[in-house]
């Protein structure tokens, strides 16, 4: 596609609900990034995926948090029994090669738990 | 480990007047620098960024940014600000973990 595309773009779900997040990368990009904007902060980094290697995982809060991607394309990012702290804009970003050329983001997931 | 501050959370200039937000980071080697924008709602969108080379980059919307090795600095300015520069400003690096790293953001309030 032309841009990274996220949805949905709103998300209220009940405490304690699984809720699932999708982006969909540039086409042809290889590295995709996940990153949690809680209000008024900066970005969290979560999770990096790069062509067919082992994700780096080493930002994700606990392990209610996981994410995936099929075929080196969309990628879910799933939280497990939703909190409240979980609230927050999730963004996701794509880059071609290792971000030589800046990294693209999408207009990223606002879910609130509620 | 790379990181990078931004000492303002927030600064006002009035519209017409220069800006220069300022951005310090941390890492051993030359980094990659960027600095990006997002406006409420929205991604965030690349102005420019720095890997190499001249010390001074052009970006888009007549922003520029200086590289300063000495001062571990890549400060971003532009000569005249307009109203619809209001927005959150980010500084971010990646180096040699390819996973960039972004400051906390300075939200630039633009008085008429």
């Amino acid at each position: 596609g032309a841009g990274v595309s996220q949805s949905p773009s709103n998300k209220v779900t009940e405490k304690g609900k699984d809720v699932e997040l999708r982006c969909d990368p540039i086409s042809g990009h290889t590295a995709l990034y996940w990153y949690r904007q809680s209000l008024g902060q900066g970005l969290e980094f979560l999770i990096y995926f790069q062509g067919n290697s082992a994700p780096d995982k080493s930002g994700l809060p606990s392990d209610r948090f996981s994410a995936e991607r099929t075929g080196g394309s969309v990628s879910t990012l799933t939280i497990q029994r939703t909190q409240q702290e979980d609230s927050a804009v999730y963004l996701c970003a794509s880059s071609l090669g290792r971000g030589e050329n800046g990294y693209t983001f999408g207009s990223g997931t606002r879910l609130t738990v509620v | 480990a790379q990181s990078v501050t931004q000492p303002d959370i927030h600064i006002t200039v009035s519209e017409g007047a220069s800006l220069e937000l300022r951005c310090n980071y941390s890492y051993g080697a030359t980094p990659y620098l960027f600095w990006y924008v997002q406006s409420p709602g929205q991604g965030l969108q690349l102005l420019l960024k720095y890997f190499s080379g001249d010390t001074l980059v052009q970006g888009i919307k007549g922003f520029e940014a200086e590289f300063k090795r000495s001062q571990s600095s890549f400060n971003l300015r532009k000569p005249s600000v307009h109203w619809s520069d209001a927005a959150e400003y980010f500084c971010a690096t990646s180096g040699g973990s390819y996973i960039p790293t972004f400051g906390r953001g300075t939200s630039l309030i633009v008085h008429p």
